[in-house]
């Protein structure tokens, strides 16, 4: 069975830092392009990085860029997303995914982002 | 960035009853491998997404036949034969073609 589990959100103020991680399971990792998408409470999805399957290539959304970092660690089935110069416009629910282009067969549960003085 | 326009925004339907939901997207969606990547997804309230349809007509495993995606182009549907109580929730559209990745609004789905 395949399963995500995304962890590392939590409260900070704007301009500090956060990691999340995604624990992959059930499937081959480095087989599969991943990707962070995020939900503002209450809103549509918003697309944010991705990363090819070795972490070779990477993309990233204009409103993250030099900012996030996405990176895996493939001998840990790990996904992760370094998250610096938070503003409070990051706070969101954050899910990791399984895919790229197609979007995912599988997404983490959400790990919950708030950015508040 | 490839802008996808969903409609309606609210789908109110009766149990049994067929429902639609389009996508238009402002840029054709066919990559330059021949495949076009256009996903849908569920969202019922409270959870994660969930994929139902990628390259425009792929239904997912496990997904129930009466979910069926079709178009071309920029112009996209995602139809559902016979509504039931499950099917409540928010239902997106997202294409990967092009750089950013980009969803639809999302359009709600309710019994009426």
């Amino acid at each position: 069975e395949v399963q995500l589990l995304d962890s590392g959100g939590g409260l900070e103020q704007p301009g500090g830092s956060l990691r999340l991680s995604c624990v992959a399971s059930g499937f081959t990792f480095d087989k599969y392009g991943m990707s962070w998408v995020r939900q503002t409470p209450g809103k549509g999805l918003e697309w944010v990085s991705s990363i090819s399957g070795r972490g070779i290539n990477t993309f990233y959304a204009d409103s993250v860029k030099g900012r996030f970092t996405i990176s895996r660690d493939n001998s840990k089935n790990t996904l992760y997303l370094q998250l610096n110069s938070l503003r409070v416009d990051d706070t969101a629910v954050y899910y990791c995914a399984n895919g790229v282009r197609g979007g995912g067969d599988h997404w983490g549960q959400g790990t919950l982002v708030t950015v508040s003085s | 960035d490839v802008v996808m326009t969903q409609f309606p925004l609210s789908l109110p339907v009766t149990l049994g009853q067929p429902a639609s939901i389009s996508c238009r997207s402002s840029q054709t969606l066919v990559y330059s491998d021949g495949d076009t990547y256009m996903s849908w997804f569920q969202q019922r309230p409270g959870q994660s997404p969930r994929r139902l349809i990628y390259k425009v007509s792929d239904r997912e495993s496990g997904v129930p036949d009466r979910f069926s995606g079709s178009g071309s182009g920029t112009d996209f549907t995602l139809k559902i034969s016979r509504v039931e109580a499950e099917d409540v929730g928010v239902y997106y559209c997202m294409q990967g073609t092009h750089w950013p990745i980009t969803f639809g609004q999302g359009t709600r789905l309710e019994i009426k």
